[in-house]
């Protein structure tokens, strides 16, 4: 079976553009979640999705949003680039539901701001 | 306020010698305590879950433990391959991940 998938694998863009990046779950989960690791620190938080609902959202600023699709793939878009977005975005996948929090991750967007 | 503590930063090994990772943990309404191992550049990958305090989980050389307040990842006779960054990571109520920063363990021939 197909693991988590991401595109673009990697992205350079300027100050103050924006990016969209994209997400595809494991078949059958629902939940998505979204992090920011940045060179050796371990991943940061940003988005959870379930069912097309958020259900958690960390402490980053309203450039930041995403949306889950009825297919439970899931875009997380970045407005107005700063040079500190660089980073490793990763986005997991669980089966979701109140007991089911093992996620699994995908291979990563690397994103440059120059 | 919650947070997820890794010790030490980095290990060096000989292939062969044994040694613990430590996660420790100040997380309320901890729901689970997981562990993932991260190659250079790619994607976290799962190894356990761990959900209360006496549990243990093994595979291969490797066996994770948890108390109430730290989680130990044991690795027993390392192997070069074993070589990678070690993550824990904490989900509380809400269902926020909270990752450590890491163990980046290097297992020498």
């Amino acid at each position: 079976d197909a693991g988590v998938t991401q595109s673009p694998t990697h992205l350079i863009k300027t100050r103050g553009q924006q990016v969209t990046l994209r997400c595809s779950p494991i078949s059958g989960h629902k939940s998505v979640s979204w992090y920011q690791q940045v060179l050796g620190q371990g991943p940061q938080f940003i988005f959870q999705y379930y069912e097309k609902e958020e259900r958690g959202r960390g402490n980053f600023p309203d450039r930041f949003s995403a949306r889950q699709f009825p297919n439970y793939s899931s875009e997380l878009n970045v407005n107005a680039l700063l040079l500190g977005d660089s980073a490793l975005y990763l986005c997991a996948s669980s089966l979701g539901g109140a007991s089911s929090y093992e996620q699994y991750f995908g291979p990563g967007t690397r994103l440059t701001v120059t | 306020e919650d947070q997820v503590t890794q010790s030490p930063e980095a290990l060096r090994l000989q292939e062969g010698e044994s040694s613990s990772l430590n996660c420790s943990y100040t997380v309320s309404g901890l729901r689970g305590l997981f562990w993932y191992r991260q190659d250079p550049g790619k994607g976290p990958e799962f190894l356990f879950t761990l959900y209360s305090a006496g549990e243990e989980k093994e595979k291969e050389r490797l066996k994770a433990t948890l108390t109430k307040k730290e989680s130990f990842l044991h690795i027993t006779a390392p192997k070069p391959e074993d070589s990678a960054t070690y993550l824990c990571a904490a989900i509380m109520t809400g269902n926020q991940f909270y990752f450590g920063t890491g163990t980046s363990l290097t297992v020498i021939p």
